[in-house]
């Protein structure tokens, strides 16, 4: 069964300092997508990156990065250089059989609660 | 531009009553979801309107949920007879054509906390 896991409940950082996040996943279907969102305290759910199961590089974003490894399904997401706008929940997501018209809903995990700090 | 809204922004109710959230998407977004967040929790998903392809409604938890969208504008999720579990935040997105592209985001709106007493 197609699953997230956020092992993370809540993470530190310094003030320009790199963080990383931790996602792994679990799907049987070769073909699928991995997004990051964060969502700040106000609530909105703001997209922040995507990687495809079949692309060949990491996805970059600004300052962010998805650190993606196929084999061992993980899918973390890298800020580098923390702002203290920074501080928000953060949710990996997973959409599966992103070929072929399927239902294209997003799994997500539970959220990994980034607090930076000056 | 305007992104997805969604009303009422904040919604409490009696237990065994009756709501309706609406959505509204993004203008020439066909594809429509609702999810509900519990509080500290991820989102989940509740359905999903594409075009004018029969719903994806495998996420409903049960028969006192369902959805409607008009064509490809306005969504409403009703619940039914409102329990205290029902109180969550309910989110809606779209997203902007065809999900043949696997990087199509979701634009999502700013969600209705609905509170049963």
């Amino acid at each position: 069964a197609q699953k997230i896991t956020q092992t993370q409940p809540g993470m530190f950082v310094q003030e320009k300092e790199a963080v990383t996040l931790d996602c792994t996943y679990d799907t049987s279907d070769p073909s699928y997508g991995l997004f990051w969102y964060k969502q700040p305290s106000s609530g909105e759910m703001i997209f922040l990156i995507y990687q495809g199961s079949y692309d060949q590089q990491n996805a970059t974003e600004g300052r962010y990065s998805l650190n993606f490894q196929k084999a061992r399904k993980s899918a973390n997401l890298v800020i580098s250089a923390s702002q203290l706008g920074d501080s928000a929940m953060y949710f990996c997501a997973m959409r599966e059989a992103v070929y072929g018209g399927a239902t294209n809903k997003l799994i997500f995990g539970t959220g990994t609660l980034l607090a930076v700090q000056p | 531009g305007a992104g997805v809204s969604q009303s009422p922004s904040n919604k409490v109710t009696e237990k065994g009553k009756d709501v309706e959230l609406r959505c509204d998407p993004i203008s020439g977004h066909t594809a429509l979801y609702w999810y509900r967040q519990r509080l500290g929790q991820g989102l989940e998903f509740l359905i999903y309107f594409q075009g004018n392809s029969a719903p994806d409604k495998s996420g409903l938890p049960s028969d006192r949920f369902s959805a409607e969208r008009t064509g490809e504008s306005v969504s409403t999720l009703t619940i039914q007879r409102t329990q205290q579990e029902d109180s969550a935040v309910y989110l809606c997105a779209s997203s902007p054509r065809q999900e043949l592209y696997p990087g199509n985001e979701q634009f999502f709106g700013p969600g209705t906390r609905l509170t049963v007493l």
